[in-house]
């Protein structure tokens, strides 16, 4: 079976740019989170869907950062302008009925770089 | 709010020893727990997890945890330490209707 599914797996931008992460859950799963991981701050969850819906997005950083998931096989998180305090590695997760026992899965990652 | 606490950042072993990390969880009604390993550029994978049922669950690797709800522990455990188990680890929880909490993760190191 397809795990999640991410891209790019890297990316390297200047300042100011705009930066679009892709994600493809796993089929049948219906909820759906991003993560940013930093040596500083750790595992931080940014947002997460459920049924294509934002629930919480009360970890996206500043409105710089947005994310979509406009159908249940692809969301993408958008971050512009970019800033060098953004470079992270930026997670994608999916889970069958987020908030009961079934785990989240995740994808390898994308590591981004601002300059 | 619920919250997480893995005891330790950092854990050094040498290889065949007993490999023991901590993980506490605050809350009133004992959450689905898990624990997730980390290797270097990679995503978090599912080591195991606890839902309901025994307490003692057995994941991969030969890892195993054990649910304590006089103690709200989740520890991760594994009889002895392999040079491949160097990683982070990630213990995390939920309960009905909220997101996955996950601890600030323990760095295990194995040395020959």
């Amino acid at each position: 079976d397809a795990g999640v599914i991410q891209s790019p797996r890297h990316e390297v931008t200047e300042m100011g740019q705009e930066v679009t992460l892709r994600c493809k859950p796993i089929s049948g799963h219906n909820s759906l989170f991003w993560y940013r991981q930093t040596m500083m701050r750790g595992l931080e969850l940014l947002i997460y869907f459920n049924n294509n819906v934002p629930i919480d997005d009360s970890g996206m950083p500043e409105d710089r950062f947005s994310a979509k998931m406009p159908n249940a096989s692809f969301s993408t998180l958008k971050i512009q302008p970019s800033e060098p305090r953004d470079s992270a590695v930026y997670f994608c997760a999916s889970s069958l009925n987020q908030g009961s026992n079934q785990p989240q899965h995740f994808g390898d990652g994308t590591r981004l770089s601002i300059l | 709010a619920q919250s997480v606490t893995q005891l330790g950042s950092h854990v050094s072993v040498s290889e065949g020893a007993l490999v023991l990390l901590r993980c506490n969880y605050s809350s009133s009604v004992p959450p689905y727990l898990f624990w997730y390993v980390q290797y270097p550029n990679q995503g978090l994978q599912l080591l195991l997890k606890y839902t309901t049922g025994a307490t003692l669950v057995k994941g991969i690797n030969g890892f195993e945890a054990e649910f304590k709800k006089s103690e709200t522990s989740f520890h991760l455990t594994k009889p002895s330490a392999h040079m491949s188990d160097a990683a982070e680890y990630f213990c995390a929880a939920n309960q009905a209707g909220t997101a996955l909490i996950f601890g600030k993760g323990t760095t295990l190191s194995v040395s020959s």
